[in-house]
C-alpha cells in the first residue's frame, strides 16, 4: 500500500525553464511535507517544507504548493539550473512524528 | 561542523550473515534514524532512537535491531541476512525537541548480500 506515488519517474527539463516535480498521498491526515535532493553517492537533502495549514512555500528559485482536496504536492523550481539534476523525494509526516514516509523519486535532468 | 557520518560506506555479506552498521550523528543532534533504500524505491524507516531508547519502528522484522550510545552515535544490527536486505542505509539524525520534520542524512552504507 503505497501512502505517497511520485508518478514520473524521470523529468527532462530545458535550463532556463520551469520544473514542476508531483508527488500524490493517500492518507488525509498527514499535516507535514517536505522535499529532498539526493545526488548520487551522497545522502538526501533537505530543500522546502510546507504544513498543511499553508497552501504555498516559497524559498528562493523552490516553491512547493499543497492542494489539500487533491491530496497532491508540487515542487516548482525556476529558473531550472544545471545543479538541480537530481533525484527528488517527497517526504510527508506528521508534525511531532519522527517517521517521514517517502516517495519513489523523480529524477530531474536539466539540459544545458 | 561535521555532519552525519556513516561507517562502513560499503560492504559485501553472504546470505545468513549478520551486520553492524554504525552512525555518528550531527553535531549537537540526539535523535538518530535509520532508513533502508532499496534500488529505485525511496528511503524507508527502519526506527528512530531518542535517549537511547527504540521510540519508534517501521514496518521491519526482529532481525533488524539498532542500539544508542551515550554520545548519541548509534548503530543498527541485521541478523540472517537475506538477499532482499540488499539496499543503501541511511542514518538521519535531528536535534529534538525539533519538530519541523527536517532529517539530516548521511551518504548511507551501501549493503550487498550475495
Amino acid at each position: 500500500d503505497q501512502q505517497v506515488k511520485q508518478n514520473s519517474p524521470s523529468l527532462s527539463v530545458q535550463e532556463g525553464r520551469i520544473s514542476i516535480l508531483n508527488c500524490d498521498y493517500t492518507n488525509s491526515m498527514f499535516d507535514y511535507f517536505l522535499w529532498y535532493k539526493k545526488y548520487p553517492a551522497e545522502g538526501p537533502t533537505f530543500l522546502i517544507s510546507i504544513s498543511s495549514i499553508k497552501d504555498k512555500n516559497e524559498d528562493g528559485r523552490f516553491t512547493v504548493f499543497l492542494n489539500k482536496s487533491a491530496k497532491h504536492l508540487s515542487l516548482h523550481i525556476v529558473p531550472s539550473q544545471p545543479g538541480d539534476s537530481a533525484v527528488y523525494f517527497c517526504g510527508i509526516s506528521n508534525f511531532g512524528n519522527e517517521k517521514l514516509t517517502f516517495g519513489t523519486g523523480t529524477r530531474l535532468t536539466i539540459i544545458p | 561542523d561535521a555532519g552525519v557520518t556513516q561507517s562502513p560506506t560499503h560492504l559485501i555479506k553472504t546470505r545468513g550473515q549478520q551486520v553492524t552498521l554504525r552512525c555518528s550523528p550531527k553535531s549537537g543532534h540526539d535523535t538518530v534514524s535509520w532508513y533502508q533504500q532499496a534500488l529505485g524505491q525511496g528511503p524507508q524507516f527502519i526506527f528512530q532512537y531518542y535517549e537511547e531508547e527504540e521510540r519508534q519502528r517501521g514496518n521491519f522484522p526482529d532481525r533488524f535491531s539498532g542500539h544508542q550510545f551515550p554520545n548519541y552515535s548509534s548503530e543498527l544490527n541485521v541478523n540472517a541476512l537475506l538477499l532482499g536486505d540488499s539496499a543503501l542505509y541511511l542514518c538521519a539524525s535531528r536535534m529534538t525537541p525539533e519538530q519541523t520534520g527536517e532529517l539530516f542524512f548521511g551518504e548511507g552504507s551501501r549493503l550487498t548480500v550475495l
